[in-house]
């Protein structure tokens, strides 16, 4: 357990409207990031962060946007929900080189 | 481009039949590989971190295995807790120390 939390766990929500999942670590990590996973793809970067208030774009990033005001929580949001984001989102962390991951957000976008 | 290929996509195996699973990688300038197991539901689970080619790692009945383009996990005597999707990543030694995916191998143990 790399002491990363998910929050929501769970969502539903419409077309449309904006959504935030947070993530937050208890180890004072300075790389976070976040990933989506769908089927028949592996899991794929939207953005990272190297610190509060350095955040970058990963593969996926377009209709998301990400912020970090403090080394413990990272915030992704999506701006206007589609149902082409359903999908299950994950936090990770960097210690080291290895990689940790939370237990995920599943959105559902109707 | 980063590509990382698994096989077989699926592999179901009975109890104590031991099989490896395969993931092949091209990347531009190899850090590290790493393999997770992922549980249904849950985030996944750090296995290990293989640095260079010929380095070899263990942990229970999984042995992971590393060459220049390809990657190795084997399943010895597997039980059905050892049932799971299983992920191969590789992480390039530029950029931001995230992760290339592959799409993994379920795998499934038959009592």
């Amino acid at each position: 357990d790399a002491g990363i939390t998910q929050s929501p766990r769970h969502k539903v929500t419409e077309t449309g409207t904006p959504v935030t999942l947070r993530c937050h670590q208890t180890e004072n990590h300075r790389y976070m990031y976040w990933y989506r996973q769908d089927p028949g793809h592996g899991l794929r970067l939207i953005h990272y962060s190297y610190g509060v208030k350095d955040t970058d774009k990963g593969e996926v990033s377009d209709g998301y946007s990400v912020s970090r005001s403090k080394t413990e929580d990272f915030l992704l949001t999506l701006e206007s929900a589609t149902s082409s984001q359903t999908s299950v989102y994950f936090c990770a962390i960097t210690d080291y080189y290895e990689q940790f991951f939370g237990p995920g957000t599943r959105l559902t976008v109707l | 481009e980063d590509q990382v290929t698994q096989s077989p996509e699926a592999l179901r195996l009975q109890e104590g039949e031991s099989s490896s699973l395969n993931c092949s990688y091209t990347v531009s300038g190899l850090r590290g590989l790493f393999w997770y197991r992922q549980d249904p539901g849950k985030g996944p689970e750090f296995l290990f971190t293989l640095y260079s080619a010929g380095e070899e790692k263990e942990k229970e009945r999984l042995k992971a295995t590393l060459t220049k383009k390809e990657s190795f996990l084997h399943i010895t005597a597997p039980k059905p807790e050892d049932s799971a999707t299983y992920l191969c990543a590789v992480q390039a030694r530029t950029g931001a120390n995230n992760l290339f995916f592959g799409t993994g191998t379920r795998l499934t143990v038959i009592p």
